[in-house]
């Protein structure tokens, strides 16, 4: 059973950093690309990131792009998403996420999801 | 960026009642690219409906999606007791990937 297990999420001041890392089981991690979706408290969901099989190719919202940085291990099957400049609009469970296909082509929409980490940005 | 507007916000049924759930699109949506998925509290999202219209892996058949134009319609035929949740569409036939804003099935 594909497995997506997040971690690294706490409680941070604006302005500080933190690093998520989403470990990954059950399939052939280096084959797929990788997301990253957050959900605000009592919001909808928002794409961040995604990062290509071999991670080669990244691309990022807006709302992130220049702060956040996302990269992979494909040795420890393990998704990172480095926050750093963190705003309290940056509060939110982040979500990692599996392209519905494999190889080269990002597909765009998720078949598997880790079960979350909450990140709170407060003073 | 494909704004996706659902409605309504929340839909207050009985269970066995249908259930009509919309996802409007500002643009087009390249190739039918739509998928739906169903979260419920505390829970990750899980996928239902991908390409519009076609079900994912072991989604009963209760569950259906269409599109017309710009506009896609999430139907759930005989609502169950685990179908009530919040449902999200997202596109990903552009960039950036978005999502709806949900629209929240409750028991009446």
């Amino acid at each position: 059973q594909v497995q997506l297990v997040e971690s690294g999420g706490g409680v941070v001041q604006p302005g500080r950093s933190l690093r998520l890392s989403c470990a990954a089981s059950e399939f052939t991690f280096s084959n797929y690309a990788m997301y990253w979706v957050r959900q605000a408290p009592g919001k909808g969901l928002e794409w961040v990131a995604v990062i290509s099989f071999d991670g080669t190719n990244k691309y990022y919202a807006d709302s992130v792009r220049g702060r956040f940085t996302i990269s992979r291990d494909n040795s420890k099957n393990t998704l990172y998403l480095q926050m750093n400049s963190l705003r309290t609009d940056d509060t939110a469970v982040y979500y990692c996420a599996r392209d519905i296909d494999y190889g080269d082509h990002l597909e765009g929409y998720f078949d598997y999801w880790g079960q979350g980490s909450q990140v709170t940005v407060s003073s | 960026e494909v704004v996706l507007t659902q409605s309504p916000g929340t839909l207050s049924l009985s269970p066995g009642e249908r259930a009509t759930l919309s996802c409007r699109a500002s643009q087009s949506v390249s190739k039918s690219r739509l998928a739906w998925y169903q979260q419920k509290p505390g829970q990750a999202p899980r996928l239902l409906i991908y390409g519009a219209s076609y079900r994912a892996t072991a989604i009963p058949d209760r569950f259906s999606g269409s599109e017309s134009g710009t506009d896609f319609t999430l139907t759930i035929s005989r609502l169950e007791p685990e179908d009530f949740a919040v449902y999200y569409c997202q596109q990903y036939g552009g960039s950036p990937l978005t999502f709806g804003g949900g629209t929240k099935v409750e028991i009446k």
